[in-house]
């Protein structure tokens, strides 16, 4: 089985400074990874993935992620976050043919 | 746009209807995927179709039920409704298991 921790619910930050996001999966066997952002009243759209290769990936909007096997993370960053950034992150995890699983969200505020 | 197309994009229907919504995939996807949002369950995964046949079940109750028909589009039937079935029900489509999944901008359902 697998599931996908979010340790934050919420951050809160302020404009022009970093954000972290961690996520952190459990799961027996290799899994792709993802991260989703879903601004207010929208769907969720991918902000990137991790299928193979290396473990620094970059995705849109100047976001990128880590893949950590050993502790089992995929920590998302961005070095400096806009207003337009504010809105939930789901990690997900997807193993093969299986379903997506995602984590709980994170809401990300971001403030002037 | 993610090219996945849902209607209606809101639904307001009494308690013990039923109600159908219907996804278009991507152009060329074989996978379709359908979602539940609701803030006390999060994201749960309900079901997944691959070219017309079920491939994966979820958390999907037995009052829901849903189908892909031969042109790849979906239709997902949820039935006897409670007011607990109130939700974001999203859809989303892959062109095989292994790839980055897209998402509709889903259907809001509120039942009164």
């Amino acid at each position: 089985a697998q599931s996908v921790t979010q340790l934050d619910s919420q951050v809160p930050v302020f404009e022009e400074a970093p954000v972290e996001l961690r996520c952190n999966y459990s799961s027996s066997v290799s899994v792709y990874l993802f991260w989703y952002v879903q601004y207010p009243n929208q769907g969720l759209q991918l902000l990137l993935k991790y299928l193979s290769g290396s473990t620094l990936v970059k995705g849109i909007n100047g976001f990128e992620a880590e893949f950590n096997k050993s502790q089992t993370s995929f920590h998302l960053r961005k070095p400096s976050v806009h207003i337009s950034d504010t809105a939930e992150y789901f990690c997900a995890v997807k193993l093969n043919d299986y379903k997506l699983s995602f984590g709980a969200g994170t809401t990300v505020t971001v403030r002037a | 746009d993610s090219g996945v197309t849902q209607t209606p994009k809101h639904l307001i229907t009494a308690t013990g209807q039923r109600v159908t919504l219907r996804c278009s995939p991507r152009s060329g996807d074989l996978s379709v995927y359908w979602y539940q949002q609701s803030l006390d369950q999060g994201l749960q995964f309900l079901i997944q179709y691959y070219n017309g046949e079920e491939r994966a079940k979820g958390n999907i109750l037995e009052r829901f039920s849903a189908q892909q028909f031969p042109d790849l589009h979906s239709e997902l039937n949820l039935s006897s409704l409670e007011l607990g079935d109130s939700a974001l029900y999203f859809c989303a489509s892959s062109v095989g298991h292994q790839l980055e999944v897209f998402f509709g901008q889903g259907t809001r359902l509120t039942v009164v």
